[in-house]
């Protein structure tokens, strides 16, 4: 099946600075990809929708200047924490959805980010 | 109340069958997904039911739709330990693209 990869895998960063997520579709195109959060004991949270070419489209409540995301090709996606705290610690992740009617989603392995 | 929702813990004894109920409430929904996360890991799709089906069957795998009562169920025969994980119902609703999650039912399997 298709493979959506995320770098890196783990990173931890000082509170202030900026952490920079990268999500690829390594064997399809993905016009759009989605970014999540993932709280503990709680679902996925949508965080903005990624549009390859054009801006992307956040969630109430998402900050946009504080994850901004960029969609730079067909295959990569980036999300970047900017002036990161240590609220920002989470687990992040993206997914693309599959080229077929049912639309399911291909899901990246997850960034987890902790910040100190 | 939430638009998904999904007990949060279910445990059972390796060999038993694992039945995790989710209920929804947009009747509007084209599609109904099972994803499983492993720890650490994204989301696998590990089943799909349209709207029109009431039952899909594949390997151990049993899903039950109810459409009237806007419930789904994913039923895992001869459970495993390799199938602890949490696992969510996520629903499509018509003219969208972008599904809605449940909380996820964490699935503990013991000996």
């Amino acid at each position: 099946g298709a493979v959506v990869s995320q770098h890196p895998s783990r990173v931890i960063c000082k509170s202030g600075t900026s952490v920079k997520i990268e999500c690829r579709s390594l064997d399809f195109q993905a016009t759009t990809m989605f970014w999540y959060r993932q709280f503990p004991k709680k679902s996925l949270m949508l965080m903005a929708t990624s549009n390859e070419g054009s801006k992307a489209t956040y969630e109430q409540g998402v900050e946009k200047d504080k994850f901004l995301i960029n969609h730079a090709s067909l295959t990569l996606s980036t999300l970047t924490v900017t002036s990161a705290h240590p609220e920002d610690s989470s687990f992040y992740i993206c997914s693309a959805p599959a080229h077929r009617e049912t639309y399911e989603q291909y899901f990246g392995p997850g960034t987890r980010l902790t910040v100190t | 109340g939430e638009d998904v929702e999904q007990s949060l813990f279910l445990s059972v004894r390796e060999g038993d069958s694992s039945v995790i109920n989710c209920t929804y409430t947009d009747s509007s929904s084209t599609y109904l997904y099972w994803y499983k996360q492993e720890p650490g890991a994204g989301l696998q799709l590990l089943t799909y039911i349209f709207s029109n089906m009431d039952m899909k069957q594949d390997q151990r795998l049993t899903v039950l739709l109810n459409k009237k009562d806007k419930h789904l169920s994913l039923r895992i025969a001869d459970t495993q330990t390799g199938d602890s994980a949490i696992y969510f119902c996520a629903e499509i609703r018509e003219g969208s693209y972008i599904p809605t999650f449940g909380r996820g039912t964490s699935l503990i399997v013991h000996p």
